[in-house]
């Protein structure tokens, strides 16, 4: 039973150029979540998919896009790249929209952005 | 937006004692509080998750306690395993949800 798959696993981009990150869900599951972790630090909260719509957006400027295909997969769009870009990009996927005990968010390995 | 403090950010237990990590936060609404656990280099794994209605649960050696009129929840490991080390991140849910707030995260260091 395959679990939430992003790609690519590594990445390495200039200062101002765009990058693109996908995720699939595992299956089943409609929400798909995207989190920012910051070494050494906890997962931030970008945005959340649900059903192809937007249902939540953390405080990340406009450059960061996101959307969801009929398949309930995903991707993240970030545009005109800073250094402080450099994270690991995580995404969750879920059952439903509301995040509980019945629909616990179960994440992927992350890609692991770094901007020079 | 609202907050999620976790202490402490490092702990070392030698093998076989208890471990305890707390976190306070701040959204009175949020109802939903999971436990992750990452280890180095992988995908943070939920350990264990509890809702307001309950003030605590328990599976095997690890048990989450939930204050919900003080605001703090607590994870506790017993007989710790060197296996156990990772960082441990507390959660709560916010924006009535849809997402979660997330603490900076505990080293937890268990030594043979």
């Amino acid at each position: 039973d395959a679990g939430v798959t992003q790609s690519p696993t590594h990445l390495i981009k200039t200062r101002g150029q765009q990058v693109t990150l996908r995720c699939s869900p595992i299956s089943g599951h409609k929400s798909v979540s995207w989190y920012q972790q910051v070494l050494g630090q906890g997962p931030q909260f970008i945005f959340q998919y649900y059903e192809k719509e937007e249902r939540g957006r953390g405080n990340f400027p406009d450059r960061f896009s996101a959307r969801q295909f009929p398949n309930y997969s995903s991707e993240l769009n970030v545009n005109a790249l800073l250094l402080g870009d450099s994270a690991l990009y995580l995404c969750a996927s879920s059952r439903s929209d509301i995040t509980g005990i019945s629909s616990p968010l179960h994440f992927g390995n992350g890609t692991r952005l770094t901007v020079t | 937006g609202e907050n999620v403090e976790q202490h402490p950010s490092t702990l070392s237990v030698q093998e076989g004692d208890s471990a305890v990590i707390k976190c306070t936060y701040s959204d009175s609404a949020s109802n939903y509080f999971p436990w992750y656990k990452q280890e180095l280099g992988k995908r943070p794994q939920l350990i264990i998750d509890i809702r307001s209605n309950v003030g605590e649960k328990k599976d095997q050696r690890i048990a989450v306690t939930l204050n919900k009129t003080a605001k703090h929840f607590s994870l506790h490991i017993t007989e710790t395993q060197p296996e156990d080390s990772a960082v441990y991140f507390c959660a709560a849910e916010v924006d009535s949800g849809y997402a979660l707030n997330f603490g900076k995260g505990t080293s937890l260091l268990v030594t043979p």
